[in-house]
């Protein structure tokens, strides 16, 4: 079975500060990678996703995350926050090729951006 | 286009009631995925399906069902219900390669329904 560990459960930044969110998954085979992010009182949505390529992935609103398959993992950054990015973020996983697409989530990371 | 969309957005009911969350996927989709998020924690896969069938289930017990229609919309229902069933259900869905079973993983979710067991 996978599994999915994102370390910091709260982290507190004020703006234009860096940011990285750790992620680390245990699976034995090749896998697809996803940052999804939860804005208050919106639902969840896509960041951004690694499924194969260069590992350094750009997704939207300036977030990139890099994949390190030595390490199994798959880290969030981005140089600069802003009060917006306050949100909760998930890592998730799934094993490629899937015929099922079953994600795994890690419990979430809560963001608070000060401004 | 329209996203995935949920029913009901809020509900609240009492123990050993059962409770039916209806779900449409976004247009083109034809996978839906269910699942279950407790407070603080990430979401947790109940089921999948696609043409009509149940294809994968996680860790939940029978209590938890569902169903898909021919439109691919679908329902998931909780027959007696538990306080700690109380959750916020989200319902995400997805596509299948043309030509294949495999499923792009890419999942796109839905607002949710929160359901209050008292």
């Amino acid at each position: 079975a996978q599994s999915v560990s994102q370390h910091n459960h709260h982290v507190i930044l004020s703006e234009a500060a860096s940011l990285e969110l750790g992620c680390n998954y245990s699976y034995g085979g090749t896998v697809n990678l996803f940052w999804y992010v939860q804005y208050p009182g919106q639902h969840l949505q896509l960041l951004l996703k690694y499924f194969s390529g260069d590992p350094l992935v750009k997704g939207i609103k300036g977030f990139e995350a890099e994949f390190i398959k030595s390490k199994f993992s798959f880290n969030l950054r981005k140089p600069s926050v802003q009060w917006s990015d306050t949100a909760e973020y998930f890592c998730a996983v799934n094993a490629k090729g899937s015929t099922l697409g079953r994600l795994y989530f890690g419990r979430g990371t809560q963001l608070t951006v000060w401004p | 286009d329209a996203g995935v969309t949920q029913s009901p957005t809020h509900l609240i009911k009492t123990r050993g009631q059962q409770v039916t969350l209806r779900c449409s996927p976004k247009s083109g989709h034809d996978t839906v995925s269910w699942y279950q998020q407790a407070l603080g924690q990430g979401p947790q896969f109940i089921f999948q399906y696609y043409e009509e069938e149940e294809r994968q289930r996680g860790n939940f017990p029978d209590r938890f069902s569902g169903h898909q229609f021919p439109n691919y919309s679908s329902e998931l229902n909780v027959n007696a219900l538990l306080l700690g069933d109380s959750a916020l259900y989200l319902c995400a869905s997805s596509f299948r390669l043309a030509g294949t079973l495999a499923n792009t993983g890419e999942l796109f979710f839905g607002e949710g329904s929160r359901l209050t067991v008292l």
